[in-house]
């Protein structure tokens, strides 16, 4: 059972249009965090949100928590190839020693 | 640079091999943590320690086996893995269990 889902799994754009990924749950998360991956490195945290309904923003990245912490979405705006990448959410809980759940990955491309 | 060193960053071995991973961390965290990421596949925990004890073991076969000798070094030993066991091998570390991960670049592990 996979406790978080991405949508869409595989994006790819041209340059310069905008997108959002989403990250989904029916279950309720103390933080969700986002990370991006390019291939052969490991992912990289971008932000954490913890807060019911909040927004942060990174640069073009604008990143928004659901009211009911149970999913988050990504918006990206004006992409770059340097978006290029694997985008992965991971939701944590505090109960037991499996904390952070991670999402099933976005799978980016911005075509030049 | 992460904080959350890998070596060796690609490793090809045999099914009669033995081989051991080595993560490091220089950011003081008090949990590591060992992922499998296989192709089209979501990020598979397979065990996790805090503060050098081990707290989770996902399910993993006893061919992969951990060693925690402090909070700094995580190693994972292999032997007679199989071919399906190809795959990339990530380290992490957090602050806490619930906090988060911050990634090593991976070991790219080929079973021949």
């Amino acid at each position: 059972t996979q406790l978080l889902e991405q949508s869409p799994q595989f994006l790819s754009i041209q340059e310069g249009e905008n997108l959002t990924v989403y990250c989904n749950s029916s279950s309720v998360f103390s933080s969700l965090q986002w990370y991006r991956q390019e291939p052969g490195e490991g992912p990289v945290l971008l932000v954490t949100v913890v807060t019911g309904g909040e927004v942060k923003k990174l640069k073009r990245l604008t990143f928004q928590f659901g009211d009911a912490r149970k999913d988050s979405s990504l918006h990206i705006t004006a992409a770059q190839p340097g978006d290029t990448g694997l985008y992965l959410c991971a939701g944590a809980r505090k109960t037991g020693a499996n904390n952070l759940f991670f999402g099933t990955g976005t799978r980016l491309t911005v075509i030049p | 640079e992460t904080g959350v060193t890998q070596t060796p960053r690609h490793l090809v071995m045999g099914m009669t091999n033995k081989k051991s991973l080595k993560c490091e961390q220089h950011l003081g965290h008090n949990a590591m943590y060992w992922y499998k990421q296989s192709a089209k596949k979501p990020l598979e925990l397979m065990f996790v320690y805090s503060l050098e004890e081990r707290v989770e073991n996902n399910s993993v076969p006893s061919r992969f086996s951990p060693e925690c000798p402090n909070s700094s070094h995580l190693f994972l030993h292999l032997h007679t893995l199989q071919p399906e066991d190809s795959a990339l091998y990530l380290c992490a570390s957090s602050r806490q269990i619930e906090t988060e991960a911050f990634f090593g670049q991976g070991t790219r592990l080929t079973v021949v």
